[in-house]
């Protein structure tokens, strides 16, 4: 069984460029929930995608956008960064939109922007 | 507005005790509460999860709590040793169309050998 693998594993970018974040989910799972978590916090819900679409959708700005692939596989995408974004960015993957089922998370991407 | 709170400071406790950690929170109505550890620089990992009809849930050496007239959860650690030794995260999450899981902000546990 294939865990959740993300990458890159840190990223450096400077604020106004663009990022693209990527997750190959758990074997088996057909739905990819993305979470920021900022230096001593918890992970905060992005967006979630079951079947290639949205699913739901946390408190976060449109320049946040994703994508999920037929594998399963999936891409986030932050427009004009801000020094705000500067986070780990956690990928969450789950079986038919997961409903009262733990997350299986990768190792995060470590973003910084300066 | 919905509120998860974790002690925020660190526990310290000597190897061998119980460790229990807290998780309060207001305005809300789980389904489902959920216990994840963190280790630095990793991602979180699935500990154990009790439904808002269940009272208590073992695993090992793990125990979780849920009293939603309280409405908190208490997870316990027996025996600790130091390998536990790490952030623990409480999630909540509600019924509704997709699953939104909800974190509080984790409490560091440290146990001294």
């Amino acid at each position: 069984e294939t865990g959740v693998t993300q990458s890159p594993t840190h990223l450096i970018k400077t604020r106004g460029q663009q990022v693209t974040l990527r997750c190959s989910s758990q074997s088996g799972h057909n739905t990819v929930s993305w979470y920021q978590q900022a230096l001593g916090q918890g992970p905060q819900f992005i967006f979630q995608y079951y079947r290639e679409e949205e699913n739901g959708r946390g408190n976060f700005p449109p320049r946040f956008s994703g994508l999920q692939f037929p594998n399963y596989s999936s891409e986030l995408n932050v427009n004009a960064l801000e020094l705000d974004d500067s986070a780990l960015y956690l990928c969450a993957s789950s079986l038919d939109r997961g409903k009262g089922s733990p997350l299986h998370f990768g190792n995060g991407t470590r973003l910084t922007v300066t | 507005s919905q509120k998860i709170e974790q002690n925020s400071e660190a526990l310290n406790i000597q190897e061998g005790k119980t460790a229990t950690l807290t998780c309060n929170y207001t305005n809300y109505s789980p389904a489902y509460l959920q216990w994840y550890r963190q280790d630095p620089g990793r991602g979180p990992v699935f500990l154990l999860l009790i439904r808002e009809n269940e009272k208590e849930k073992r695993k090992e050496r793990l125990k979780v709590t849920f009293d939603t007239t309280l409405k908190q959860s208490l997870f316990h650690i027996t025996a600790s040793q130091p390998a536990d030794s790490a952030t623990y995260l409480c999630a909540l999450e509600s019924t509704g169309g997709y699953q939104k899981v909800t974190f509080g902000t984790g409490t560091k546990l440290q146990v001294i050998p």
